[in-house]
């Protein structure tokens, strides 16, 4: 079975431009989850969605990010603009019970 | 205060010694306790998941929960190279809530 699929795997940006994510999770998985990870850091929840819809998004800085999962499978997490701050991974994961199921993550460095 | 304290080492120790991990935490409501292993350039994946107090043993892994003293630990027995990785406690209040994670442990088997 393969595993939740993240594309790119690393990113390098200079600051003010945009950039996106994208998170394939593992099929049947009902729910989504964004991450971010920072160096010498654990993980920190963005956004979970519950097939289509956002039913966490508390921690998502609104103003530069967003996130979109058409279709309750695909998602996408963009910023724009960037900020130099914003270099970390960005971990998508997936579940259909308590386990969550994490891809590789993109490593993003804003410049 | 974070709500998760967790000792980010490098811990170095020779192979086959038992490994201890620890975490510490301020929230009471805490109910389910994780730990992930994370080797590098990649997502976390579970390692353990207990529910409240006691032991947890899967095969050279054992997870121990102490609530009253709001402290968990992770033991790794005839510790191996390939156990070699970061190692992130997390712990969150009830089945759908959010996952809370430390800032992860690196850990470091010498051949």
């Amino acid at each position: 079975e393969a595993g939740v699929v993240q594309s790119p795997r690393y990113k390098i940006i200079e600051k003010k431009q945009p950039v996106a994510f994208w998170c394939n999770p593992i099929s049947g998985h009902n729910t989504l989850y964004w991450y971010r990870q920072n160096l010498g850091q654990g993980p920190e929840l963005l956004i979970r969605y519950e097939n289509e819809e956002a039913v966490d998004d508390s921690q998502l800085p609104k103003d530069r990010f967003s996130a979109e999962r058409l279709k309750g499978v695909d998602s996408t997490l963009k910023i724009q603009p960037a900020e130099l701050g914003d270099s970390a991974v960005y971990l998508c994961a997936s579940s259909y019970g308590d386990e969550q199921f994490f891809g590789p993550g993109t490593r993003l460095t804003v410049l | 205060q974070k709500e998760v304290e967790q000792d980010p080492g490098p811990l170095s120790v020779p192979e086959g010694a038992i490994v201890s991990l620890n975490c510490t935490y301020s929230n009471s409501a805490f109910q389910y306790f994780m730990w992930y292993r994370q080797y590098s350039r990649k997502g976390p994946e579970l390692l353990m998941y207990t529910y409240s107090s006691g032991n947890k043993e899967d095969g050279r892994f054992t997870a121990q929960v102490d609530k009253s003293s709001k402290y968990i630990s992770l033991f790794i027995r005839d510790s191996q190279p390939s156990d070699s990785a970061t190692y992130l406690c997390a712990m969150k209040n009830s089945s759908a809530s959010k996952i809370i994670f430390g800032s992860g442990t690196r850990l470091s088997i010498r051949p």
